[in-house]
């Protein structure tokens, strides 16, 4: 089945670490996102791509970065971990050129920050 | 700017009971809703989008206009229910979602 993936599924970093957080699609769409989700805050978007050359800011950028280093492949990256970028974190995926724009999520990853 | 509001963080109710979790929006043109779910330890999912006029699962969702409202109903709750449910605009131009909150359905046996 075609599918999002993300890995890794879980990771425990110490402030000031850099990390990279992976997402790779077999779906073969165009737009990739990032999502962070928090308790009582929801879903924000932190980054999205339309392709791999358009890479675009969202709601909460600051502090991460991405790459599209594919049309499969887009990762996110945080320079220097701090405790309150602890959440759960969303890779997800839509085809727009076939004019439907359901997202399609991964499993997440659980990311701490001690 | 596009908004969507779930004034719910939380809804508890007791199996066979009735159920609407309810989502505001605010966009002035002409918008796309979606609701998608998550289940415990799962990915979200989408459960329906208004353009379909579908219903899944025993849920349903209407778009009033006129209240900017796109409220998500079942007639009768199952256990299997209980969920986070999210509310998903996607506005014009673009077609980046905006999502709600988020409300925490409970169906107690």
């Amino acid at each position: 089945d075609a599918d999002v993936t993300q890995t890794p599924r879980n990771r425990i970093t110490k402030t000031g670490k850099r990390i990279m957080l992976e997402c790779s699609q077999t779906k073969g769409h165009d737009r990739m996102y990032w999502y962070r989700q928090d308790p009582g805050l929801g879903l924000r978007l932190i980054y999205y791509s339309f392709d791999v050359k358009d890479i675009n800011k969202g709601e909460i950028s600051d502090g991460y970065s991405v790459s599209r280093q594919a049309q499969a492949k887009f990762s996110l990256s945080l320079e220097s971990a701090i405790p309150n970028q602890t959440a759960l974190y969303f890779c997800a995926t839509s085809d727009t050129r076939q004019g439907a724009y359901e997202q399609y999520f991964g499993p997440g990853t659980r990311l701490t920050v001690t | 700017a596009q908004r969507v509001t779930q004034p719910e963080k939380l809804l508890s109710v007791f199996k066979g009971a009735p159920v609407e979790l309810k989502c505001n929006y605010s966009y002035s043109g002409s918008p796309e809703l979606f609701w998608y779910v998550q289940y415990s330890r799962q990915r979200l999912q989408l459960l329906l989008r208004h353009i379909s006029r579908e219903s899944i699962k025993g849920f349903t969702a209407d778009l009033n206009k006129g209240e900017t409202s796109f409220h998500l109903k079942k007639p009768f709750a199952q256990e299997e229910d209980s969920a986070m449910y999210y509310c998903a605009l996607l506005s014009g131009g673009s077609y980046i979602p905006t999502f709600g909150r988020g409300t925490s359905l409970i169906v107690h046996p």
